[in-house]
């Protein structure tokens, strides 16, 4: 079946340091993929995705690049905020209707 | 535009009580996905559904879990007789069609006591 794996947290960084969150994922063919954030007490947003092999997605400062070779999406930053502490879920989609979710990791930003 | 408006935000429920989550999907949207997140773990997909069809029910449980979403009205999500083990956060979403982008809710959180 399908499946994600993302980096373990709790990821704990100073602010104005370099991000990066590991995600893998196992799929049958060539899913589409995200990053979505969820900020403490709120629901899931999406921040970014890409659907095609060497699709670049970005949005706030964030970037995370499709690699087919190694079925990679990993989350970059290059100077992270206080206000970026939160929860950062990769996923993957087919079209087939349901998102398939990794773990999480808990992000927290120390002025 | 309103987004997807999930209600209660918080309930709590005694063991053996029944337990209802309702979600409004965004204007226009037809589709809703429901997602259980345990406590310290990702979102799992529970079930799928468009007016008035369950297209997918594989990641709900078989006993005491039911949904449903009716031609008018939000969809609803029940539990019933609920224990402690169902104490989660659930989240819904909506999309304008089977292959788009799904938004969601600000969830709801059941706590069992």
């Amino acid at each position: 079946g399908n499946s994600v794996t993302q980096m373990e947290g709790p990821v704990t960084l100073s602010e104005e340091a370099f991000l990066t969150i590991n995600c893998t994922y196992t799929a049958t063919g060539y899913p589409s993929l995200f990053w979505y954030v969820q900020y403490p007490g709120e629901g899931l947003q999406l921040l970014l995705k890409a659907t095609k092999a060497d699709d670049k997605g970005s949005n706030k400062g964030f970037e995370a690049t499709y690699r087919k070779e190694t079925t990679s999406f990993h989350l970059e930053k290059g100077s992270v905020q206080v206000s970026d502490s939160a929860v950062y879920f990769c996923a993957l989609f087919f079209g087939n209707e349901k998102l398939t979710f990794g773990t999480g990791t808990r992000l927290t930003i120390i002025p | 535009n309103a987004g997807v408006m999930q209600n209660p935000r918080h309930l709590v429920r005694r063991r053996g009580q029944e337990a209802r989550l309702r979600c409004s999907p965004m204007k226009g949207h037809s589709h809703v996905y429901w997602y259980r997140q345990l406590p310290e773990e990702g979102l799992k997909f529970m079930v799928y559904l468009q007016k008035e069809n369950i297209i997918d029910e594989s990641g709900m449980p078989k006993e005491r879990f039911s949904a449903e979403f009716p031609k008018e009205g939000p969809s609803i999500l029940r539990i019933q007789q609920v224990v402690r083990g169902d104490s989660a956060a659930y989240f819904c979403a909506s999309s304008l069609g089977p292959s788009d982008e799904q938004y969601f809710g600000p969830g709801t959180r059941l706590t069992v006591t």
